[in-house]
């Protein structure tokens, strides 16, 4: 089954740039989504399609995918942007739905 | 205003059976694939099955396979999940949400807040 990588934390200063990878194979060939999920709440989508971003998540989140690797970027850190991130695919090939193991941001 | 609201956790013995229910609002609940996502406290989300908007098509991931069932009622908005045969490893929060486009497996663009299943004897 299709594996998502991700590393377990990450830390950043205020106001600087976190950037959060997920790996997989041809990852590129995939459409990937991002989540994130404050303490004690429900995952929301920030980060769709590669992209793209819902209505109402600032332009400080951004994504990219090339290669083996998916980035989310989050710019302009603030305290309200810790929180766990988890990357999904749609894996065709089993028809499932994979998420990444999460990444913890950690705003120092 | 999309909600989803999750319902039916309770504490069950292994091998019980229970049944997790998701009440819709706020959309037109028929026009969406809809989902079931778990999450072991304090560790990483994974997902649990899928019904297709007209109830037509479900899926599962292979760790449920055979022991949970998803099933709809497009009359009530409701979703629903039989799990039985349940082990200690299905102890998780389990949210259901909404696939992003009507008629689609598309990512998840609405989560319910949860629903907490403790399995243990």
């Amino acid at each position: 089954s299709y594996v998502l990588t991700q590393a377990p934390s990450v830390s950043v200063a205020p106001g600087q740039t976190a950037k959060i990878t997920c790996r997989g194979d041809d990852i590129e060939t995939k459409s990937v989504h991002w989540y994130q999920q404050r303490p004690g709440q429900a995952p929301a989508l920030v980060v769709y399609d590669d992209r793209d971003r819902p209505s109402g998540i600032p332009d400080r989140f951004s994504g990219s995918n090339s290669g083996n690797t998916a980035t989310l970027t989050i710019s302009r850190v603030a305290a309200g942007d810790e929180a766990d991130y988890y990357c999904q695919v749609w894996d065709r090939r089993s028809d499932h739905w994979v998420f990444g193991g999460g990444t913890m941001l950690t705003v120092l | 205003e999309v909600q989803l609201v999750e319902s039916g956790g309770v504490v069950v013995q292994p091998g019980g059976s229970l049944r997790l229910s998701c009440a819709a609002s706020g959309f037109t609940f028929d026009d969406y694939t809809m989902y079931w996502v778990r999450q072991v406290p304090g560790k990483g989300l994974e997902w649990v099955s899928l019904i297709s908007y007209d109830g037509g098509t479900t899926l599962y991931a292979d760790s449920v396979k055979g022991r949970f069932t998803v099933s709809r009622d497009n009359s009530r908005d409701s979703l629903s999940l039989q799990m039985t045969s349940v082990r200690p490893d299905d102890t998780a929060f389990y949210f259901c949400a909404r696939s992003r486009l009507p008629a689609a497996v598309a990512c998840f663009d609405s989560w319910g807040q949860g629903t907490l299943v403790t399995v243990s004897s």
